[in-house]
C-alpha cells in the first residue's frame, strides 16, 4: 500500500514568492496533520485536520500560512508570502483511529517530507 | 497540558553495545507514549507504543521500553546496536482516551550514533 505522499520533496524559492505543498494521505485515514521540523524549535504541529474539517490550527506561526483539506484525499499547505525564516522540512502525517469511531490512539503515518529553501 | 523530555540529545555507542535512551513525560492524567525514529532524509516512524497492559512494550528492530508510572518516564532500551540504528529518536505522548484530539506532543529527540 502507499504511504503519505508528499510533493515537491525539494524547493527551492526567492523571499516573497508563493509557496505550495502538497499531501496526499493514505486511503482511509481520516486524520491529517502538517508538522514542521528545525534544528532551532524541533517538531511543530501547525495544523490538523479530521474528516477534512481543521481542528487546530494554533500552530500556525502566522496570517501568511494557510492550510486546505478538499477532500479526503488531498491536502494543501501554503506560504504566502514566504520569508527565509520558513526554512524547513514541513511534513505531512496521517491517522485513523483504528476502530470506527474509537479514540485517537497517536499513531501517526509521515511522509517524507518536503524540504523548504528560502533565499 | 502535556510535555516531553528527552535527557540527551545526543548519544554515542560503539556497535554491539546496548543503549538506552531516556524519556520523561509530564502529565496529570493518564498518557499513551510512543517511540519514533527519523533515519537521514526520511520522515518518522513509529517505533513502540504504550497505550495500557504490560508496562514492558517491545517494537520493531529489537527496541523496547517500559513505562514507569511513578518516574513519568518511558526510557527507551536496546541490548545489542547495529550501525543501521544510526538515526535519531523522538519520543512522543498524548492523553489517552482520545480527548485531547490528535495533538501528539514531541520530545526534542535524540541523536543516536552507532560508531564501528
Amino acid at each position: 500500500d502507499a504511504g503519505v505522499i508528499q510533493s515537491p520533496r525539494h524547493e527551492v524559492t526567492e523571499m516573497g514568492q508563493e509557496v505550495t505543498l502538497r499531501c496526499k494521505p493514505i486511503s482511509g485515514h481520516d486524520y491529517l496533520f502538517w508538522y514542521r521540523q528545525t534544528m532551532m524549535r524541533g517538531l511543530e504541529l501547525l495544523i490538523y485536520f479530521n474528516n477534512n474539517v481543521p481542528i487546530d490550527d494554533s500552530g500556525m506561526p502566522e496570517d501568511r500560512f494557510s492550510a486546505k483539506m478538499p477532500n479526503a484525499s488531498f491536502s494543501t499547505l501554503k506560504i504566502q508570502p514566504s520569508e527565509p525564516r520558513d526554512s524547513a522540512v514541513y511534513f505531512c502525517a496521517s491517522s485513523s483511529p483504528g476502530l470506527a469511531g474509537g479514540p485517537f490512539t497517536g499513531e501517526l503515518f509521515f511522509g517524507e517530507g518536503s524540504r523548504l529553501t528560502v533565499l | 497540558a502535556q510535555s516531553v523530555t528527552q535527557l540527551d540529545s545526543q548519544v554515542p555507542v560503539f556497535e554491539e553495545a546496548p543503549v538506552e535512551l531516556r524519556c520523561n513525560y509530564s502529565s496529570s492524567v493518564s498518557v499513551y507514549l510512543f517511540w519514533y525514529v527519523q533515519y537521514p532524509n526520511q520522515g518518522l516512524q513509529l517505533l513502540l507504543k504504550y497505550l495500557s497492559g504490560s508496562t514492558l512494550v517491545k517494537g520493531i528492530n529489537g527496541f523496547e521500553a517500559e513505562f514507569n508510572k511513578s518516574q513519568t518516564s518511558f526510557h527507551l532500551r536496546k541490548p545489542s546496536v547495529h550501525i543501521s540504528d544510526t538515526a535519531e529518536y523522538f519520543c512522543a505522548v498524548i492523553l489517552a482516551g482520545g480527548t485531547s484530539y490528535g495533538k501528539l506532543t514531541f520530545g526534542q529527540g535524540t541523536i543516536l550514533t552507532v560508531h564501528p
